[in-house]
């Protein structure tokens, strides 16, 4: 059975500053998923890694996987308070046809003028 | 991209009452629907999954009799808590995957869920 451990679960950091969220996992996992959740809100895809090595950029975060480690990671770069948000990562576990995920506790990241 | 909806975003019903929750995928087939719950503060844990046409597959520890789950077609799935308890409020989220070829096959499309308060 898949277990996805995030790190830290909570981050609270400046304006400007970097920083990476880790996410573990115990078992090969075909796919590997970072979401958003705003407050009050649903699920906002992020990223979908599918190969070890895999690394994807979209503005100020960058997610990258490897498979042999079992760990990925979200990357902010110059944080903004507009990036204040819960992050998740998700894995698939492997095999099977359906790709039911299993998600990590989340990271809560508060990004302060 | 593609687009999943859910109706009713937020439902208030009193204790003993059943309420139906849909979950459609807008511009795409989904051959696979997962419902999840998510309560306060929590991450999102899955209660099952629903393929077209079969009886879902639910989770450990989520009782089938309670939480009825009908995929009857491709673009949409409903959930319905019977005698809904006040423990039974969360959001409740609906995901869809594409089983054809497309963007939609390798991702999850999550709909906007559905708060449900049980008084």
């Amino acid at each position: 059975e898949l277990k996805v451990e995030q790190n830290p679960l909570f981050l609270s950091m400046q304006e400007g500053k970097n920083y990476t969220i880790y996410c573990n996992y115990s078992t090969t996992s075909d796919r590997l998923y970072w979401y958003r959740q705003d407050p009050g809100k649903s699920l906002e895809s992020l990223f979908v890694l599918l190969s070890n090595g895999a690394v994807k950029q979209e503005g100020r975060l960058m997610a990258s996987l490897d498979t042999k480690a079992r760990l990925s990671t979200l990357h902010i770069t110059a944080a903004v308070h507009d990036l204040s948000a819960t992050y998740f990562c998700a894995g698939t576990g492997s095999g099977g046809s359906n790709y039911k995920l299993t998600f990590g506790k989340g990271t809560l990241l508060t990004v302060n003028p | 991209g593609a687009v999943v909806s859910q109706h009713p975003s937020r439902v208030i019903c009193k204790s003993g009452t059943s309420v139906k929750i849909e979950c459609r995928s807008l511009d795409f087939q989904a051959t696979t629907m997962f419902w999840y719950r998510q309560f306060p503060k929590q991450s999102l844990m899955l209660m099952a999954t629903s393929n077209e046409g079969s009886k879902a597959t639910y989770e450990q520890g989520v009782e089938k009799d309670k939480f009825l789950i009908n995929h009857a077609s491709l673009t949409l799935s409903t959930l319905t808590v019977t005698s809904a308890h006040p423990e039974d409020s969360s959001f409740y989220i609906c995901s869809a995957r594409g089983g054809v070829s497309g963007g939609a096959k390798d991702t999850q499309y999550f709909g906007p869920g559905t708060r449900l308060t049980v008084l």
